[in-house]
């Protein structure tokens, strides 16, 4: 079952934070963050795990509470270079590896 | 290194015609996937391949899709009488294992329009 992203798009200034939120009705496994750029490839930010860790990358860092199977993206001091879709690809298998994305969540950072 | 590559990057074809795209996954990654992007739309799943295991293919639409992978390597996503609705963005990702930690690297994608 596709997980459901909130919000659909966001319209940040430079410097701005912005969350966004992957939410699944299944227990998850593990959450797997992208970012793609028009007419681009999906670029790999960053995999959570069953057990709530939280990651971080530069600026870019997220959680996943495993009792609400809830991922959250959060984009702190956001660049011009973040704009994008990003997608959160959900897989509920312990042994699985086949990723189910959610529709995307639209970022646009203006100067 | 080299990433995934993909071809052709455009295909434009008539309806009812046949299509075949390529796949080059990352050199030593034992795992392949298919999806699908339609515009403005997310990823879905198609087929994947794993090792010498059977694949998955609970994901492709209909019959007239189908993929094979020789040699543990390259694969081919074939779709047979193209419908317009196949218009989309066909995406390959590969990953070095197969599990819910491996991360997965995508090629550019073929942008199929069918006519």
């Amino acid at each position: 079952q596709q997980p459901v992203q909130s919000p659909q798009a966001v319209i940040l200034r430079e410097g701005e934070d912005a969350v966004i939120n992957c939410s699944s009705s299944k227990a998850l496994y593990s959450v797997h963050w992208y970012r793609q750029k028009h007419g681009e490839a999906p670029v790999f930010l960053m995999i959570l795990l069953k057990g709530g860790e939280q990651k971080g990358h530069e600026k870019i860092s997220a959680s996943f509470n495993e009792k609400k199977q809830q991922s959250s993206l959060y984009l702190t001091a956001s660049q011009l270079s973040y704009s994008g879709t990003y997608f959160c690809g959900t897989e509920k298998a312990v042994q699985g590896g086949k990723l189910i994305f959610g529709q995307g969540t639209e970022l646009s950072v203006k100067p | 290194g080299a990433g995934v590559s993909q071809s052709p990057s455009n295909k434009v074809t008539e309806k009812g015609k046949d299509v075949e795209l390529r796949c080059d996954p990352i050199s030593g990654h034992t795992a392949l996937y298919w999806y699908r992007q339609s515009l403005g739309q997310g990823l879905e799943f198609l087929i994947y391949f794993q090792g010498n295991s059977a694949p998955d293919k609970s994901g492709l639409p209909s019959d007239r899709f189908s993929a094979e992978r020789t040699g543990g390597s390259v694969s081919t996503l074939t779709i047979q009488r193209t419908q317009q609705e196949d218009s989309a963005v066909y995406l390959c990702a590969s990953s070095l294992g197969f599990g819910p930690q491996e991360t997965q690297y995508f090629g550019p994608g073929t942008r199929l329009l069918v006519l």
